[in-house]
């Protein structure tokens, strides 16, 4: 009864490939976000999600794309993949998206390393 | 420019100990403040939210506080237990939502040892 997955768990590849990452909640809420967290632990916001709206980071490389076959569904695809992208990548999601009840339920998160 | 700070970037504490993490922030228009728990190789969970007008609210031995006259959070942990290791990270959400709508501080590492 797992609320918010993520696959793979963890992600080994070159660069320069291209990769995905999936994830999929079962908590029927309305807005998925993905978060990546670096070496030194800090959550960093990249995308937030609803059946409506995205709302990119301005920071985060068009080379990140996220890509939603419906709405319990948020995957992350990466182009090109450089050393820096290497970082475990969390998903989440929440309900009532721009309200004050927006708790975020966080997926395990998937470790990418770029060799 | 909208920030959270959190002090202090780790604490060690022997089980039993209660102990205090703070956090600030300049984030502006505020909506709201969050305490998340990471424990190591895990997804944050959250523990407590609060608007600007609670000033403490409770979550177990967990209990936060906010001032949102002087913009300080902490969150109080008493009567520590070794499952209390983790990261503590606080956000805090201006009014809007969306991506640009969060600032997370980087966390408190905190180390309970027995």
């Amino acid at each position: 009864d797992t609320a918010v997955s993520q696959t793979p768990k963890y992600l080994v590849t070159q660069m320069g490939n291209d990769k995905s990452i999936k994830c999929e909640q079962n908590l029927g809420h309305d807005t998925m976000y993905w978060y990546k967290q670096d070496s030194k632990k800090f959550l960093k916001i990249m995308f937030s999600y609803n059946n409506k709206e995205l709302i990119i980071n301005e920071t985060v490389p068009n080379r990140f794309s996220p890509k939603s076959p419906d709405k319990a569904h948020l995957n992350l695809h990466i182009n090109s993949l450089e050393l820096g992208d290497s970082a475990v990548y969390f998903c989440a999601s929440s309900a009532r998206y721009g309200t004050i009840y927006n708790e975020q339920f966080f997926g395990p998160g998937t470790r990418l390393t770029v060799l | 420019k909208n920030q959270v700070e959190q002090s202090p970037q780790s604490l060690i504490i022997l089980e039993g100990k209660n102990c205090t993490l703070q956090c600030n922030y300049t984030v502006s228009p505020f909506s709201n403040l969050r305490w998340y728990k990471q424990d190591t190789g895990r997804g944050p969970v959250s523990l407590t939210i609060m608007t600007f007008s609670e000033n403490t609210k409770s979550n177990g031995r967990y209990t936060a506080t906010l001032d949102a006259d002087t913009k300080q959070s902490s969150l109080h942990i008493t009567a520590s237990q070794l499952s209390d290791s983790a990261s503590y990270i606080c956000v805090v959400s201006k009014t809007g939502g969306g991506a640009d709508g969060l600032t997370f501080g980087k966390g408190t590492h905190l180390i309970i040892q027995p």
